[in-house]
């Protein structure tokens, strides 16, 4: 199975401040029709996970455009350009690119 | 819009058999993989397995001796067997659209206790 690392686990922000969760998965995630199926998902507590970001870098719609995605191959990034109250919650890498999928063990996002 | 409700029992000895249903309402049922994914109390999130509107499915290993999709497209339905359960299944289990989620139902807890 593909596994997923994200770093940090915990991440303690101060609010208006920039915030970074790597995600790195154990093979490459190209598949062989080209695209890098790289998602993240923010997870608030006793809420449903929702998805931010589809193909390492497209957002959903709805999204505020402070969320971000980049990266290739095997080491991608989520970035916050500026952490707001509302992102509390827990942040998932997923990759959809071999069977089984599988998602990173998740990064806790608090606000120092 | 599209909205999955999710129901099944909350409460399950050792051994029984955990069911869901997820109903999918608005949107087409066909052409969509449907997903079953879990997550234990206080942990991160494991996929189960999808189904497609025809019927064909695909199982996580570590569970697939245990698991069975179905569907039932005249009611836009697909629903989630799991046999011999035990503690370690006590989770709380999501349905899904597609492989890449962006619709989710609102979870089941499902406790395994005797």
């Amino acid at each position: 199975d593909v596994v997923l690392t994200q770093s940090p686990l915990s991440l303690p922000v101060t609010l208006g401040q920039p915030a970074s969760i790597s995600c790195r998965s154990s093979q490459s995630l190209v598949h062989s029709d080209g695209n890098t199926y790289l998602s993240w998902f923010q997870q608030r507590p006793g809420q449903s996970p929702r998805r931010l970001i589809s193909k390492v870098s497209n957002r959903d719609s709805g999204v505020p455009d402070r969320f971000s995605g980049s990266g290739s191959g095997t080491d991608f990034t989520l970035k916050i350009s500026r952490v707001e109250a509302e992102d509390v919650g827990v942040y998932y890498c997923m990759q959809g690119t071999q069977w089984p999928f599988t998602f990173g063990p998740g990064t806790k996002l608090e606000i120092k | 819009q599209v909205q999955l409700q999710q129901w099944g029992a909350g409460l399950l000895k050792p051994s029984e058999t955990l069911s869901l249903t997820c109903a999918v309402y608005g949107g087409s049922f066909s052409g969509y993989y449907w997903t079953w994914i879990r997550q234990p109390p206080g942990k991160g999130l494991e996929w189960i397995g999808e189904v497609t509107h025809s019927g064909t499915t695909s199982y996580a290993p570590s569970l697939k001796s245990r698991v069975t999709m179905s569907v039932d497209t005249s009611k836009n339905q697909y629903s989630l067997n799991l046999s011999s359960v035990t503690a370690a299944d006590t989770a709380v289990y999501y349905c899904a659209r597609g492989r890449n989620p962006y619709y989710w139902g609102q979870g089941t807890l499902v406790t395994v206790s005797s």
